[in-house]
């Protein structure tokens, strides 16, 4: 049972947009802490692709975006493309005794 | 260009001993706190062990507090983790990570495999 609570799986066409959640609590993202994205691609460690909720390291292309709202953050991504698809997380800040860093469970990005 | 490297893994009998080392190049590790993260096979990412830049700080995961012995030498420019008690549990992938300013974690090694099993 993860911190952060993510869709198990989310699907698209290429071309197309989709959106991952994130959902927390008042120990963490509630709290005001900041979300970060890490993208896995099959077989390999993750990478960072959005910290502080909503910034892009360089590289990173545009079509990749975070928001943050109350307990919640998003991850979008437009025109999807084949090397998209990957497992996705986020991970932000806890103050709980459950540990600093919390992960969500991950999410399959599945480009049909 | 900055990079991280572990080594150590292995297969290991439950209730035995492990040591996984980090090394860092192309940045003032000495400048960086680090994490470890594990992930069992087929599972997510989870959070184990935090040290910060000069050692003087560290966290645990409750899953391994008490089993696991996060450490670093600036002078090596290495980190490690100690892991004794291993249990079947315990198996995954463990990646060394440096940790940026807001608490993401920007570097990541390759990772380490830890097999516990008889």
């Amino acid at each position: 049972q993860s911190v952060l609570t993510q869709p198990p799986s989310v699907s698209g066409a290429p071309g197309q947009r989709v959106t991952i959640s994130c959902t927390g609590s008042s120990s963490n993202i509630g709290a005001g802490y900041d979300v970060h994205w890490y993208q896995q691609l099959p077989g390999t460690a993750p990478k960072l692709l959005i910290y502080g909720n909503s910034n892009r390291p360089s590289g990173v292309p545009d079509r990749f975006s975070g928001s943050k709202s109350g307990t919640s953050a998003s991850l979008a991504i437009t025109g999807l493309q084949a090397e998209d698809e990957a497992d996705y997380y986020c991970q932000s800040y806890d103050s709980s005794l459950s540990g600093p860093w919390v992960f969500g469970g991950g999410t399959k990005l599945t480009v049909l | 260009e900055v990079q991280l490297v572990e080594s150590g893994g292995g297969l290991v009998q439950p209730g035995g001993s492990l040591r996984l080392s980090c090394a860092a190049s192309g940045f003032t590790f000495s400048s960086y706190e680090m994490n470890w993260v594990r992930q069992a096979p087929g599972k997510g990412l989870e959070w184990v062990s935090y040290i910060s830049s000069s050692g003087s700080t560290i966290y645990y995961a409750d899953s391994v507090k008490g089993r696991f012995t996060i450490s670093r030498d600036n002078a090596k420019n290495s980190l490690y983790l100690q892991m004794n008690s291993l249990r079947a549990e315990d198996t995954a992938v463990y990646y060394c990570a440096r940790v940026g300013r807001e608490s993401y974690m920007d570097v990541w090694g390759k990772g380490t495999t830890v097999t516990v099993s008889s």
